[in-house]
């Protein structure tokens, strides 16, 4: 099945720098790789997504990027805001058995320092 | 739009007992999922319906564990007997449909089993 790892699992920036955040996939198969952004005591919440047949996707402050070939994917969140520290989630989606599901990366907490 | 409601927000139990999430999804969507958070484990699926029809439940846990979705805009998710080891945060989301990627997540349910 698939594995997804994402790394680093804290991560500590000052304010108005930028944050970036990696995962590597297993399963080739994968098209479509989502972030999610999970607050305190809140459920995971879509913050941006990027399929297989785009190698980037930007958001105002928020990116992603893929790398087929190498199977890695990446957010880059610029000029973070204390608002931007919560954990965030990659994921891949892909084929499971008969069916399709979504398989998480181990989070990442974001800390921005003011 | 509501979004996924789940219910109780908290729930605290004494072991043994029978524990009874629930979870309403977005109106319209056709897929929905339960999901595990722990800090140890991450976010776990346990199952996911596909029009009210469960197609994978490979990872609920053990037999005390059982989902149900009887109509399109209701699930449960059962423990009986809980144990300590099942406190966690519970997680429903749907999506539009099996084809559809992007899962939308409710706020959860806190479990603690005393």
């Amino acid at each position: 099945g698939e594995n997804v790892e994402q790394h680093p699992s804290t991560l500590s920036v000052q304010e108005g720098d930028s944050a970036v955040i990696k995962c590597t996939y297993s399963d080739s198969a994968s098209n479509y790789f989502p972030w999610y952004k999970q607050e305190l005591g809140k459920g995971p919440q879509l913050i941006i997504d990027i399929r297989s047949n785009v190698g980037e996707k930007k958001d105002q402050r928020i990116a992603v990027t893929l790398n087929k070939t190498a199977k890695h994917f990446s957010l880059h969140i610029t000029e973070t805001q204390p608002e931007d520290s919560a954990v965030y989630f990659c994921a891949a989606w892909t084929l499971s058995g008969s069916a399709r599901q979504l398989t998480f990366g181990s989070g990442t907490q974001l800390t921005v320092l003011p | 739009d509501a979004g996924v409601i789940q219910s109780p927000r908290h729930e605290v139990t004494e072991m043994g007992q029978e524990v009874t999430l629930r979870c309403k999804p977005i109106s319209g969507h056709n897929s929905l999922f339960w999901y595990r958070q722990t800090m140890m484990r991450g976010l776990e699926l346990l199952i996911y319906f596909n029009n009210n029809v469960p197609i994978d439940d490979s990872g609920m846990p053990e037999d005390r564990f059982s989902a149900k979705m009887p109509n399109a805009s209701f699930s449960t998710l059962k423990i009986q007997p809980s144990e300590p080891r099942d406190s966690a945060v519970y997680f429903c989301a749907s999506r539009l449909g099996a084809t559809q990627e992007t899962q939308y997540f409710g706020p959860g349910t806190r479990l603690l089993v005393l």
